[in-house]
């Protein structure tokens, strides 16, 4: 079975800061990770997404993510905080191609200018 | 590039009604996932179909029903609305068995 926890339902970092969002998953099968971005009233947009190969995920908008399996984590990052990363974030975890995602629930971000 | 067309975008229901949501998924995708997400919570996956045959089952009630036509578009049914159903229902496609999934806007239910 899989899921996923995202820790801190609620960040908030000052414009120029770095941006740090926890997620933690749990796989009995090699797991395949994503992050989604869902801005209001939106769908949601990949911004990465971990297979297989590298663990560092590079993505869309300046955010990165690390794999690491000693830790079960896939925490997303961004150097510098910009007004128009304020959304929801979602992580998810599938363990199989083609199968049904499961996502966290949600981190709420806030850019404070 | 094409994207997931989801339709209607709003819907307005009473209870004990009935609702169709319409799901175009990326041209070629063959493969088509819905999720439903309330107010202030993640997705929950309910339902998804591959190469027109269900493929995988999830937190759907008994009440709703789905499935894939022949060019690929799904329909979710939903029947017997109830309050606790309003929510953004979204719809992802996929190629295949490929690991990426594509969704759509959403259609955002309301139920009175």
């Amino acid at each position: 079975a899989q899921s996923v926890t995202q820790l801190g339902s609620h960040v908030s970092v000052s414009e120029g800061a770095l941006v740090l969002l926890r997620c933690n998953y749990s796989s009995s099968v090699p797991p395949y990770l994503f992050w989604y971005v869902q801005y209001p009233n939106q769908g949601l947009q990949l911004l990465l997404k971990y297979t297989t190969g590298a663990t560092l995920v590079k993505g869309i908008n300046g955010f990165e993510a690390e794999f690491k399996k000693s830790e079960t984590s896939f925490h997303l990052t961004k150097p510098s905080a910009h007004m128009s990363d304020a959304a929801e974030y979602f992580c998810a975890v599938s363990g199989v191609a083609g199968n049904q995602f499961y996502f966290g629930t949600g981190t709420s971000l806030t850019v404070i200018p | 590039a094409a994207g997931v067309i989801q339709s209607p975008r709003h819907l307005i229901k009473e209870k004990r009604e009935t609702a169709t949501l319409k799901c175009y998924p990326i041209p070629r995708h063959d493969t088509v996932y819905w999720y439903q997400q309330g107010p202030g919570q993640d997705p929950q996956f309910l339902i998804s179909f591959y190469e027109k045959m269900q493929s995988d089952k999830g937190s759907i009630p008994d009440r709703f029903s789905a499935q894939q036509f022949s060019d690929y578009h799904s329909e979710l049914n939903m029947s017997s609305l109830e309050l606790g159903d309003s929510a953004l229902y979204f719809c992802a496609s996929s190629l295949g068995t490929s690991d990426e999934q594509y969704f759509g806007p959403g259609t955002r239910l309301t139920v009175t």
